[in-house]
C-alpha cells in the first residue's frame, strides 16, 4: 500500500523559507517521479514541480526562482523548499506520486493528505 | 502554459441522473507518436486530497466505479457520471500532463439537485 505523508511547520513568517518533507512508504522512492502540488484555501490546484530519484527536477516557471525539490533515497523522502514566501504562498501543500511511461511523468495516482501552510507574521 | 478550462463551474444533478463535465485545453494534448491523450480527471471531496479517476483521457483507474467514464481527444474532453450517487458530490478537476508546467482546470463543483 503506497502512502505519502507531508510534514513541516504550519506557520511561516513572510520573507522566510517554507520547508516540507514527504515521507513515502510502501514503495521505493527510486521507482518513479514525485511531485508537489498546492491548493490555496477555497481555490484550485497548482503543480509546483517534480523530482526523479536521480535528483533531476522540473519546476513550474511561476515559482521556479524560489523553489527547490530534492530527494533523499536513503530515507525514502523528498522535500520542498520555497524561499521568500508571502501571503500568496498560503495553501494546502500536497505531495504525490507520478506514474511514468513513454519516458515522462504522467498522472498523479497517490497523494498525501496535505498540510496547510499559513504565511503570516 | 496550456490553459485548461472546465464547464460548467458548478452543476446540480438529481440522484440517478447523468452528470457531464467538460474540459477544454488551449493546445492539443494528443501525442501523435503513441496516439495517447495526456489528460487525467480527479475527484476531490471536502478536506481530502484529489483522487485519480481517469487517465489517458478514458482509462478508468483501478477501483473506480464503472459509472465514471472519460471521453474526448485533442482539445475537448468529457467526464461522465452515468447515474449520480450521493457519494459523488465533490469537485472534479481535469489535468494535462502533455507538457510542463502540468496544469489543472479550475474545477467543477457537483451537487445533488
Amino acid at each position: 500500500q503506497v502512502q505519502l505523508e507531508e510534514s513541516g511547520p504550519g506557520l511561516v513568517k513572510p520573507s522566510e523559507t517554507l520547508s516540507l518533507t514527504c515521507t513515502v512508504s510502501g514503495v521505493s522512492i527510486s521507482s518513479t517521479y514525485w511531485s508537489w502540488i498546492r491548493q490555496p484555501p477555497g481555490k484550485g490546484l497548482e503543480w509546483i514541480g517534480y523530482v526523479f530519484h536521480s535528483g533531476s527536477t522540473n519546476y513550474n516557471p511561476s515559482l521556479k526562482s524560489r523553489v527547490t525539490i530534492s530527494v533523499d533515497t536513503s530515507k525514502n523522502q523528498f522535500s520542498l523548499k520555497v524561499t521568500s514566501v508571502t501571503a500568496a504562498d498560503t495553501a494546502v501543500y500536497y505531495c504525490a506520486r507520478s506514474t511514468y511511461s513513454y519516458g515522462d511523468p504522467n498522472w498523479l495516482d497517490f497523494w498525501g493528505q496535505g498540510t496547510l501552510v499559513t504565511v503570516s507574521s | 502554459d496550456i490553459v485548461m478550462t472546465q464547464s460548467p463551474d458548478s452543476l446540480a444533478v438529481s440522484l440517478g441522473e447523468r452528470a457531464t463535465i467538460n474540459c477544454k485545453s488551449s493546445q492539443n494534448v494528443l501525442y501523435s507518436s503513441n496516439h495517447k491523450n495526456y489528460l487525467a480527471w480527479y475527484q476531490q471531496k471536502p478536506g481530502q486530497p484529489p483522487k485519480l479517476l481517469i487517465y489517458w483521457a478514458s482509462t478508468r483507474e483501478s477501483g473506480v466505479p464503472v459509472r465514471f467514464s472519460g471521453s474526448g481527444s485533442g482539445t475537448d474532453f468529457t467526464l461522465t457520471i452515468s447515474s449520480l450517487q450521493a457519494e459523488d458530490v465533490a469537485v472534479y478537476y481535469c489535468q494535462q500532463y502533455y507538457t510542463t508546467p502540468y496544469t489543472f482546470g479550475q474545477g467543477t463543483k457537483l451537487e445533488v439537485k
